[in-house]
């Protein structure tokens, strides 16, 4: 199916687990981000990619990894869950033309992912 | 750290009723946009704005970018009970790139029948 996917949809861990949540995207957009989102704090970026191979930081790196070897797909990964890990994770891509302001950012569905 | 301070953060209405929202931050911004977000998706773009004072309209939605770039407004006419969500206003920084995009923490809006 055409434009942005996220799986699992739901996921349920235990702490210290590791646990890789999938983003995939059909446009052959150049950037892709993760982001979480929260009660109490909106969204917010944990990493972002602005093409295969590179990535950046986002407001909240810690304890998550990401790897972008293919232009369509942007795994996170969370090394050893923790339960403030507990939330809604976004995925999102977008063109990268920036030639006015923002580009649109395409949201996936969301993972929820709880922590025990 | 820039912060974009939305207001109110819950509204529930009537239908048929107008109301304002707001996006205010002490920075200045490129551009700011607007996105709407239903329970169990993602949000979806609503408007981009990146002139000073500039006004658009979506249907029934008016969105507004301060003249000093530090502030958005939407205004709903006539609500809908379709018009129900979460509202996110997102800033990008001067000269940053797509990464620095800064989201509100929104407005929850309920519209009752």
């Amino acid at each position: 199916d055409a434009g942005i996917t996220q799986s699992p949809r739901y996921k349920i861990t235990e702490t210290g687990r590791q646990v890789t949540l999938m983003c995939h995207q059909t446009w052959s957009h150049s950037y892709m981000f993760w982001y979480r989102q929260d009660l109490g704090h909106g969204l917010r970026l944990i990493y972002y990619s602005a093409a295969a191979d590179i990535t950046d930081k986002g407001e909240v790196p810690d304890g998550y990894v990401v790897s972008r070897s293919k232009t369509e797909n942007f795994p996170l990964t969370l090394e050893s869950a923790t339960r403030s890990q507990t939330s809604v994770y976004f995925c999102a891509s977008s063109e990268g033309r920036g030639t006015a302001g923002a580009d649109t950012q395409y949201f996936g569905p969301g993972t929820r992912l709880t922590v025990l | 750290t820039q912060l974009l301070e939305q207001s109110p953060q819950f509204l529930s209405i009537q239908e048929g009723e107008n109301l304002t929202v707001y996006c205010n931050s002490s920075s200045v911004f490129s551009s700011l946009q607007w996105y709407r977000q239903e329970p169990g998706e993602g949000p979806v773009l609503l408007v981009t704005v990146v002139t000073g004072g500039e006004v658009k309209k979506l249907k029934r939605l008016t969105f507004q970018f301060g003249d000093a770039r530090k502030d958005s407004s939407l205004h709903i006419t006539a609500a809908q009970p379709g018009d129900t969500g979460l509202y996110l206003c997102a800033g990008l920084n001067y000269g940053g790139s797509q990464g620095n995009l800064i989201f509100g923490k929104g407005t929850k809006l309920s519209v009752k029948p």
